[in-house]
């Protein structure tokens, strides 16, 4: 079982309306990345979170950090056709070695 | 400004066959890590790198090698192709984690490779 989940699977929402997406771990997060992919193509970096409470906006995307809930939200304002695509959670897992682990991600489609 | 290399972009191969997919960056990251994604399983780690002779094991390294000679490659050696590992490959490069610490880096990725084993 993976040790990142993100929900909902996937999300259909009206242009214009507000979304969030969420992540879930079963240890402790340590650094918390959020990425955007579009479909059949490369990830994009938004944001990385290192703190608890720790809170980041980029245009009408903010991500939030809950340390005791092990959990980051991804909250997106007002969303626009070209917010669609697949956003993935990635955590620094604390192993033998550090490693970044990512969550199954969410597919998001926004219909104008 | 090339960031993170991966060749090639398509691959079709036979089931037995093997290959290497190649990954190279040019930033001098310490970190280095290959990941596969299939549909509704986000991308799993396969092996990883913290730098050049140190390699570990990631989430599903069956079927897979790799070795980290230098910083700047991190190639990924399928040792007899299966169906099973059709996928899209990603390499990624940061610069290295710290335990303990806030110092963690986002991680660059390359376009991906696209392989099919027929």
């Amino acid at each position: 079982s993976q040790e990142l989940e993100q929900s909902p699977q996937s999300l259909i929402v009206q242009e214009g309306k507000n979304l969030t997406i969420n992540c879930t771990s079963s240890k402790t997060l340590y650094g918390l990345y959020w990425y955007k992919q579009k479909y059949g193509e490369g990830l994009i970096f938004l944001m990385m979170l290192q703190k608890g409470g720790e809170e980041k906006s980029h245009e009408k995307i903010t991500a939030k950090l809950d340390e005791k809930k092990q959990q980051s939200s991804l909250h997106i304002t007002a969303s626009q056709p070209s917010h669609a695509g697949i956003y993935l959670c990635g955590a620094d897992v604390k192993t033998s070695y550090d490693k970044v682990i990512f969550g199954p991600g969410t597919s998001l489609s926004v219909i104008p | 400004n090339a960031g993170v290399t991966q060749t090639p972009k398509f691959q079709v191969l036979k089931t037995g066959q093997s290959m290497t997919l190649q990954c190279a960056q040019d930033m001098n990251h310490e970190y280095m890590s290959w990941y596969r994604q299939d549909p509704g399983m986000g991308l799993r780690l396969i092996h990883y790198s913290v730098g050049a002779g140190i390699t570990d094991q990631g989430e599903v390294p069956n079927g897979y090698n790799v070795s980290r000679s230098t910083t700047e490659d991190f190639p990924l050696r399928l040792l007899s192709a299966a169906p099973s590992q059709t996928s899209v490959y990603f390499c990624a490069s940061s610069r290295k984690l710290i335990r303990g610490e806030y110092s963690n880096q986002p991680q660059h990725f390359g376009d991906g490779t696209r392989l099919s084993i027929l």
